[in-house]
């Protein structure tokens, strides 16, 4: 069974621009999350769904990030315009639901905005 | 505010010997407790969930408490391999709240 799948893996931008990273989480899994991670840091949650719905979203920074889910299955994360200090990984994240369940986490995508 | 604290410093430990790593947290009831393990370039893996019920979980060479008196979780690893070398993360979850994890602790094991 395929794990979390994110892309690009890594991306390169000058700042103001705009980025956009895609996560396709496991078959079945009805939650989706995703978080920042910072060098030496633990994952941030940044956004929450259960199925298509955002039901955390106080710790995205909503002036220039943006998250949608469609049909309840993968998701994109936006961020315009990017700035120097959004450089950092974005993990991806699903479960089978909300609650005593292990979340499976993708590779990541790698973010340096110059 | 809600906080967790792992070993601030990496640890070193001898191959064999029992690695013990902290998770303390402050001012969060959480319902749940998990332990992850994070490699360089790669996503967090799941490892051990403890529920607040709980005092104790193993998983093979593995073990996690849990004491929601003292706000305090430990993770074990016994006998220790080269290949436990990782950073590990402790994550609090509660229905409430939302979920937060810990900075990490990075083991090192030494042959």
């Amino acid at each position: 069974e395929a794990g979390v799948v994110q892309s690009p893996r890594y991306k390169i931008i000058e700042k103001k621009q705009p980025v956009a990273f895609w996560c396709n989480p496991i078959s079945g899994h009805n939650t989706l999350y995703w978080y920042l991670q910072n060098l030496g840091q633990g994952p941030e949650l940044l956004i929450r769904y259960e199925n298509e719905e955002a039901v955390d979203d106080s710790q995205l920074p909503k002036d220039r990030f943006s998250a949608e889910r469609l049909k309840g299955v993968d998701s994109t994360l936006k961020i315009q315009p990017a700035e120097l200090g959004d450089s950092a990984v974005y993990l991806c994240a699903s479960s089978f639901s909300r609650g005593y369940n292990e979340q499976f986490f993708g590779p990541g995508t790698r973010l340096t905005v110059l | 505010s809600q906080k967790i604290e792992q070993n601030s410093e990496a640890l070193n430990i001898q191959e064999g010997k029992t690695a013990t790593l902290t998770c303390n947290y402050t001012n969060y009831s959480p319902a749940y407790l998990q332990w992850y393990r994070q490699d360089p370039g790669r996503g967090p893996v799941f490892l051990l969930l403890i529920r607040e019920n709980e005092k104790e979980k193993r998983k093979e060479r593995l073990k996690v408490t849990f004491d929601t008196t003292l706000k305090q979780s430990l993770f074990h690893i016994t006998a220790s391999q080269p290949a436990d070398s990782a950073t590990y993360l402790c994550a609090l979850d509660s229905s409430a709240s939302k979920i937060i994890f810990g900075s990490g602790t990075r083991l090192s094991i030494r042959p």
